[in-house]
């Protein structure tokens, strides 16, 4: 069973936008938060940021190579959480996986299944 | 924030032990006892196998250890077997601006 349902693979142009999801069937979507994690081709893991559903403001925080290139966002209604381009390039060409993280001991506890995104022209 | 750094490889033969290294700095991995270590297998996604330093999630086999000194933390893997074969990384918090990093990762091959 999957926890964390990813929507699947994505090929786009540079300049267009994309927002992928990540759904929880957990029921414990407003306990924890939701993070996002690149793998480029070959590459390793990077830190994107992530957001907490739980929130009443779902405060939401960003790596700093990250801020300003990508949107987290969640729905608490559908327990989804999201991650979108207004612009991509060909550079965004990745794995993108959603994980749940859990503050209190700092560890991404759960993963999706990753979706792949491919930017060409 | 540069990554945490990890040999890109290391290697054993079953039932012997490897330990892999994550050396940061005192704004990560020297300042926190927050590091774990993921496992990824090829076209899979990580899995945890140490958080906090040192402690294992219910279901990783107790060949999985793990212990910091300084700025650099270590993952052991002792009796290898042949599905221990993945790439490993370390994670580490790195403070409220920062957040967390992730190690270049190690592929470990069982020979």
């Amino acid at each position: 069973e999957v926890q964390l349902a990813q929507s699947g693979a994505e090929v786009k142009k540079p300049g267009q936008s994309l927002k992928i999801s990540c759904k929880d069937s957990t029921y414990t979507f407003t306990h924890y938060w939701v993070a996002w994690v690149r793998q480029m081709p070959g590459k390793g893991l990077e830190y994107m940021g992530m957001i907490n559903p739980g929130d009443s403001d779902s405060d939401t925080r960003y790596s700093p190579s990250f801020q300003g290139h990508v949107t987290i966002s969640a729905d608490k209604s559908i327990n989804t959480a999201y991650l979108q381009w207004s612009s991509l390039k060909a550079s965004d060409t990745a794995i993108y996986y959603c994980a749940r993280f859990r503050s209190d001991t700092d560890v991404f506890d759960m993963w999706g299944q990753g979706t792949m995104v491919s930017v060409s022209s | 924030q540069s990554a945490l750094t990890q040999p890109p490889s290391a290697s054993g033969s079953p039932g012997q032990s490897v330990t892999i290294s994550c050396t940061g700095s005192s704004n990560d991995v020297g300042g926190y006892n927050y590091v774990s270590w993921y496992q990824q297998h090829p076209d899979k996604a990580p899995k945890v196998v140490i958080y906090q330093v040192s402690k294992r999630p219910s279901g990783v086999p107790d060949r999985f250890s793990g212990s910091k000194s300084g700025n650099t933390a270590s993952l052991t893997v002792s009796g290898l077997q042949a599905d221990d074969e993945a790439v490993y990384y370390c994670y580490s918090y790195a403070g409220v601006n920062n957040q967390g990093v992730f190690g270049t990762g190690t592929k470990v091959t069982v020979l």
